[in-house]
C-alpha cells in the first residue's frame, strides 16, 4: 500500500538551532515527492518538488532532499518565522496526480 | 492576485442540512481537487477533475457531490451533513493532471466546516 510517514511529529528548536525534518515513502514507481509548509488557519504554500534520488532543492534556510526510500527537509538557522507544519506527500502511480500525504510535522522555533 | 480562493471560510450548519462550497482559480491551471483535512491535520484527496471531465473519485459518501461548470470552478454539495462531515475543506489546482512531469499543487485558505 502506498503510504508517507513523517517524523517526528513535533519539534522544537531554538533560533539558529539547526534540524531535519524526515518523509519516508513507500510508493510503487515515484512520479514526484512535494513539501508543504502550512501555517496555522491557512492552506499549505508549496515549497519544493522532487522528482529522483539524489536531487536537492534550495529555498532561503530551507533544502530538500530525496533517497529511494526518504526525504529530508534541513533547516538551517531557523528562525520563528519558519513555525508551521510541514507536510510531505507522494504522487500516486497512475495518471491521476492523486497525492498521498504524510500527517505533517509541526515545527515551533522560539526566539 | 492570481490564487485559488474558496468560499465560506467557515460555514456551521446543523445536522441533515445541506450545504455547498465554491472553489474558483484564476492560475489557468487544467486541473482541480479538493481535500479533507480532519482534526489531526491529515489531508485526503476526496475528488478531481481536469477541464471539467472528474478524474478522481474516492472513497466519499454519495452525499458529496463535486461540480465543475468550467475548469476554473469547482464546487462542492454535501447533502444531510453528518456531524464526522466536519472538517477543514481544502480546494487546490495544478496546471496538469498527471502525465506531465509537473504537478504541483496550490491549496486555497480553506473552508472549515462545523456540523453541530
Amino acid at each position: 500500500e502506498d503510504q508517507v510517514t513523517q517524523s517526528p511529529e513535533a519539534l522544537r528548536l531554538q533560533e539558529g538551532e539547526s534540524s531535519s525534518l524526515n518523509c519516508s515513502y513507500t510508493v510503487s514507481g515515484l512520479r514526484g515527492l512535494f513539501w508543504y509548509r502550512q501555517d496555522p488557519g491557512k492552506g499549505p504554500e508549496f515549497l519544493f518538488t522532487l522528482y529522483s534520488a539524489g536531487e536537492e532543492k534550495e529555498k532561503e534556510r530551507l533544502k530538500a532532499t530525496l533517497t529511494k526510500k526518504e526525504s529530508f527537509l534541513h533547516i538551517t538557522a531557523p528562525k520563528p518565522e519558519d513555525s508551521a507544519t510541514y507536510l510531505c506527500a507522494v504522487q500516486a502511480p497512475g495518471n491521476t496526480g492523486k497525492l498521498i500525504f504524510g500527517q505533517g510535522t509541526t515545527l515551533q522555533v522560539k526566539p | 492576485d492570481t490564487a485559488v480562493s474558496q468560499t465560506p471560510k467557515y460555514l456551521v450548519t446543523q445536522m441533515g442540512n445541506d450545504k455547498s462550497i465554491k472553489c474558483e482559480q484564476n492560475l489557468g491551471h487544467d486541473t482541480m481537487y479538493w481535500y479533507k483535512q480532519d482534526s489531526k491535520k491529515f489531508l485526503k484527496i476526496m475528488f478531481s477533475y481536469n477541464n471539467k471531465e472528474l478524474i478522481i473519485n474516492e472513497t466519499v459518501p454519495n452525499r458529496f457531490s463535486p461540480k465543475s461548470p468550467d475548469k476554473a470552478h469547482l464546487n462542492l454539495h454535501i447533502n444531510s451533513l453528518e456531524l464526522g462531515d466536519s472538517a477543514v475543506y481544502f480546494c487546490a489546482s495544478s496546471p496538469d493532471w498527471g502525465t506531465g512531469a509537473y504537478n504541483e499543487q496550490f491549496f486555497g485558505p480553506g473552508t472549515r466546516l462545523t456540523v453541530l
